[in-house]
């Protein structure tokens, strides 16, 4: 089975910190995603990445950022932590381009900024 | 663009009784539809999916949906549910880029005793 670990669940950080999330997936993927997930909103993608060093930015990228350096790893960046990205950060993975991709989710981050 | 709705934000079952959660997608040509849950302080968990063919597709704990092009409607079922079930159910279809998907706001799903 492919796994996607977010190395950490829980993060409690304060007001302007730099906040690094990270990603790994173990299986070769091509696709990787990060979303935010908040009651009543669902899931809303923030950046993407199809290959290394490329990314795209999603449906809310606004102060954040991500990096790809390697295939397997991908990473979050808050350069400057607000109270309003107090959220739960679901990262996950795909296999290649084009087509239905069925995407396996690691099991979440969850910050405070407070 | 295409986009997914699911009705019912809260749905509270007995322990036993049988479920469909509802979803309904707009999307310009033959769906692919996505079924995920999310048991609590977890991500998401692929339950089931429909790319083509049988409209009736199965998928893992028990879980079944039924693509209906007339309706735009790709509904989860199940014909016993079990306190472990109780978490929240996305529905899903392609979109937000690199074949990601789009979600529906979620349905939680309470299993009462």
């Amino acid at each position: 089975d492919v796994k996607v670990t977010q190395s950490s669940r829980y993060l409690v950080k304060r007001t302007g910190e730099k906040v690094f999330l990270e990603c790994v997936q173990d299986m070769d993927h091509e696709n990787m995603f990060w979303y935010r997930q908040d009651p009543g909103l669902g899931l809303r993608l923030i950046y993407f990445s199809y290959d290394v060093k490329m990314k795209e930015k999603g449906d809310i990228p606004e102060g954040y950022s991500v990096s790809r350096e390697k295939k397997e790893r991908f990473s979050l960046i808050l350069e400057s932590a607000s109270t309003n990205q107090t959220s739960m950060y679901l990262c996950a993975s795909s296999l290649f381009r084009g087509g239905a991709n069925v995407l396996t989710f690691g099991a979440g981050s969850r910050l405070t900024v407070l | 663009a295409q986009s997914v709705t699911q009705p019912d934000i809260h749905i509270t079952v007995s322990e036993g009784a049988s479920l469909e959660l509802r979803c309904n997608y707009s999307y310009g040509a033959t769906p692919y539809l996505f079924w995920y849950v999310q048991s609590p302080g977890q991500g998401l968990q692929l339950l089931l999916k429909y790319f083509s063919g049988d409209t009736l597709v199965q998928g893992i704990k028990g879980f079944e949906a039924e693509f209906k092009r007339s309706q735009s409607s790709f509904n989860l079922r199940k014909p016993s549910v079990h306190w472990s079930d109780a978490a929240e159910y996305f529905c899903a279809v392609p979109g937000g880029g690199a074949d990601g998907l789009t979600f529906g706001k979620g349905t939680h799903l309470i299993i009462q005793p």
